[in-house]
């Protein structure tokens, strides 16, 4: 079955850690997104990614890295410059084929301990 | 800046009733896009529709229904004889077009709490 998996779906930090979430696709979408959910804020974009070897920052980039070296793969790295890292994460992906709706995996919590 | 406000945090119904989740969106885009997602418990986001600017149409998927009205700047939806399975967070997002790409702008969701 075609779809987006995220992994871990726990994932808990210690304080000044770096931590990364695996995110793969198998729809051979171009462009792949990665969203971050808080109580109450809805969800915001973090970075973006529509080829092979590009990104882009989203609203909400600072602490975040990304590396998108193969199309089916666009990893997040939660690194120690974000403050407040506690939250849900979402990984998503679009075709390049227009305005289409995007595919979200099952997200990851992540939680600093 | 697009923003896209939902202003019901929470609703509660019971089973059987109809009820409305309001959208309201700001944008300077003369072409732009609408969606409606669903996430239930488990997490992942489910795409329930997308209407562009220019097609203003109400839409009925079985006891689903979408008021799209471009003069309010609302793309409202219905939910008809509510089911327990209904309950979830839902979302309305705005396209933004300008920079390429799909990004969406999110509304901060709507809890719909559907009771027995």
């Amino acid at each position: 079955d075609g779809g987006i998996t995220q992994s871990p779906k726990y994932l808990f930090r210690k304080e000044g850690q770096n931590v990364t979430l695996s995110c793969e696709q198998n729809l051979n979408h171009d462009a792949m997104y990665w969203y971050r959910q808080d109580p109450g804020q809805g969800l915001r974009l973090i970075y973006y990614s529509q080829i092979v070897n590009d990104f882009q920052k989203g609203d909400i980039a600072e602490g975040y890295s990304v590396s998108r070296e193969k199309k089916e793969s666009f990893p997040l790295t939660v690194t120690s410059a974000q403050k407040n890292p506690t939250a849900f994460y979402l990984c998503a992906s679009t075709s390049d084929r227009g305005v289409t709706e995007a595919f979200f995996g099952q997200g990851t919590r992540l939680t600093v301990v | 800046a697009q923003k896209v406000t939902q202003a019901q945090t929470e609703i509660s119904v019971v089973e059987k009733e109809d009820v409305t989740l309001d959208c309201v969106y700001e944008t300077r885009d003369t072409t732009y896009y609408l969606f409606w997602y669903k996430q239930p418990p488990s997490g992942e986001l489910v795409f329930l529709i997308r209407r562009n600017s220019f097609d203003e149409q109400n839409e009925i998927s079985g006891r689903y229904s979408w008021n799209f009205q471009k003069s309010t700047s609302s793309f409202n939806f219905t939910i008809t004889a509510s089911q327990v399975v209904d309950s979830a967070v839902y979302f309305c997002a705005l396209n933004e077009l300008t920079g390429g790409g799909n990004k969406l702008t999110f509304g901060t969701g709507t809890q719909l709490k559907v009771e027995l």
